[in-house]
């Protein structure tokens, strides 16, 4: 079974422009979770995904904003990039709860530079 | 709010010799607590997940154990190649299902 992809990889942008992250959960998950990896806050929670709305949102400015497709595929969008915007941005997708725990698997992440 | 709080920062290991990472916690009814294994330039690789105190779980030569307010990550006879960051997240209760990370152990293996 292929796992969570991510696309691009890599990215450089400058200030002020804004950037469009795509992620494809694994085959039959339908709940799709973003977070953001830096060395100084580590991963932070941004938003999750669950038929194609939003059900949590972490504490990150609405600069950042994402959808969800009815494929269960995402995107997450950055606007008026800062240069603290730089870090990995993480994608992980999961089955839908039905109640209790579920694990949460990742992609490989983007790497997003802004200068 | 829920916190997670990882020991030590970096740990720095000889092949064989075995030791253990810790990770404390405060939340909110706890759903799930979960171990992630992360090399560089990849996204975290689940490993474990543990549910309820007195708990354990074993793979290969790691072994998660969980206690009401921290887990332990042992490491037997570590090899050059268990050399990564570890990462701890706890899943609280309620209807948001969002992981809150420590911020991790970096453990390296010297051969």
């Amino acid at each position: 079974k292929a796992g969570v992809t991510q696309t691009p990889r890599y990215l450089i942008k400058t200030r002020g422009q804004q950037v469009t992250l795509s992620c494809s959960p694994i085959s039959g998950h339908r709940s799709v979770s973003w977070y953001q990896q830096t060395p100084g806050q580590g991963l932070q929670f941004l938003f999750e995904y669950f038929s194609e709305t939003q059900r949590n949102k972490g504490n990150f400015p609405g600069r950042f904003s994402g959808r969800q497709f009815s494929n269960s595929r995402s995107e997450m969008n950055v606007s008026t990039l800062e240069l603290g915007d730089s870090a990995l941005y993480l994608c992980a997708s999961s089955l839908v709860p039905g109640g209790g725990s579920y694990e949460q698997y990742f992609g490989p992440g983007t790497r997003l530079t802004v200068t | 709010e829920d916190q997670v709080t990882q020991s030590p920062e970096a740990l720095r290991l000889q092949e064989g010799e075995s030791s253990s990472l810790n990770c404390s916690y405060t939340v909110s009814g706890l759903r799930g607590l979960f171990w992630y294994r992360q090399d560089p330039g990849k996204g975290p690789e689940f490993l474990f997940t543990l549910y309820s105190a007195g708990e354990e779980k074993e793979k290969e030569r790691l072994k998660a154990t969980l206690t009401k307010k921290e887990s332990f990550l042992h490491i037997t006879a570590p090899k050059p190649e268990d050399s990564a960051t570890y990462l701890c997240a706890v899943q609280g209760g309620g209807s948001n299902y969002k992981l809150t990370f420590g911020k991790g152990t970096l453990l390296t293996v010297n051969p």
